[in-house]
């Protein structure tokens, strides 16, 4: 059973750069027809999706972010990692890691997700 | 981007009773929609995928069906685990999006 845990700082300063990981076990970033996504939720409100990296090494990433983020893959470690730099008050939300599969379609859905790490931007 | 519109935003409900939760899209989007399911504190987890398929452990009460560009997830008889937050999500370009949620709570 593939499990997802997120992990970083859980407070930044404004204009730092936010670095979470995401670390798999059960299972291998490497392998399978498998992406490695990241979304995130403010407080009380909605999902944002951030951006994925497939194991290809493709990416794909939210324009309303793509200027300050990296999502990378570190296939030696099992993990995957978002760096968002510049960051403000507006970052600040509970971060979920995800594992997206096609289950034989054509498009992909987040099917494992890890349980969230909250992440506050203030002085 | 892809502008899903959930509706309603909120609905209370009783044990037993049908439940229907609409998902628009604009433009269209093909079958790729998800539902997923969250509950306080927790994260969401995935219900239904490609508008219809039900994940695999998801009780047979859930279910999803689509109509052109429009969306409803269904539960034929709430259960009090299924009180929860509601999303739907599409597939079918990047950005990936999410609609506002659906609240269900206990009447």
């Amino acid at each position: 059973q593939v499990q997802l845990q997120e992990s970083g700082p859980g407070l930044v300063k404004p204009s730092q750069t936010l670095t979470l990981t995401c670390t798999v076990s059960g299972g291998s970033v490497s392998s399978g027809s498998y992406c490695w996504t990241w979304i995130r939720q403010p407080a009380g409100k909605g999902l944002e999706w951030i951006g994925l990296i497939c194991n290809s090494g493709t990416t794909n990433y939210n324009p309303s972010l793509k200027s300050r983020l990296t999502i990378s893959l570190d296939t030696s470690n099992n993990q995957f990692s978002l760096s968002l730099s510049s960051v403000t008050a507006a970052d600040t939300a509970t971060y979920y890691c995800a594992r997206e599969y096609d289950f034989w379609t054509d498009y992909y859905y987040m099917d494992v997700w890890g349980k969230g790490t909250t992440v506050t931007v203030s002085s | 981007a892809i502008r899903l519109t959930q509706s309603p935003s909120s609905l209370s409900a009783s044990v037993g009773d049908r439940v229907a939760i609409t998902c628009r899209a604009s433009p269209g989007i093909s079958s790729a929609l998800a539902w997923y399911q969250q509950k306080p504190g927790k994260a969401p987890s995935l219900l239904i995928y490609d508008a219809s398929s039900l994940e695999s452990g998801v009780p047979s009460r859930f279910s999803g069906s689509a109509s052109g560009t429009d969306f409803t997830l269904t539960i034929s008889s709430l259960q009090p685990e299924d009180f929860a937050t509601y999303y739907c999500q599409q597939s079918n370009s990047y950005p990936l999006t999410f609609g506002g949620g659906t609240k269900v709570e206990i009447k």
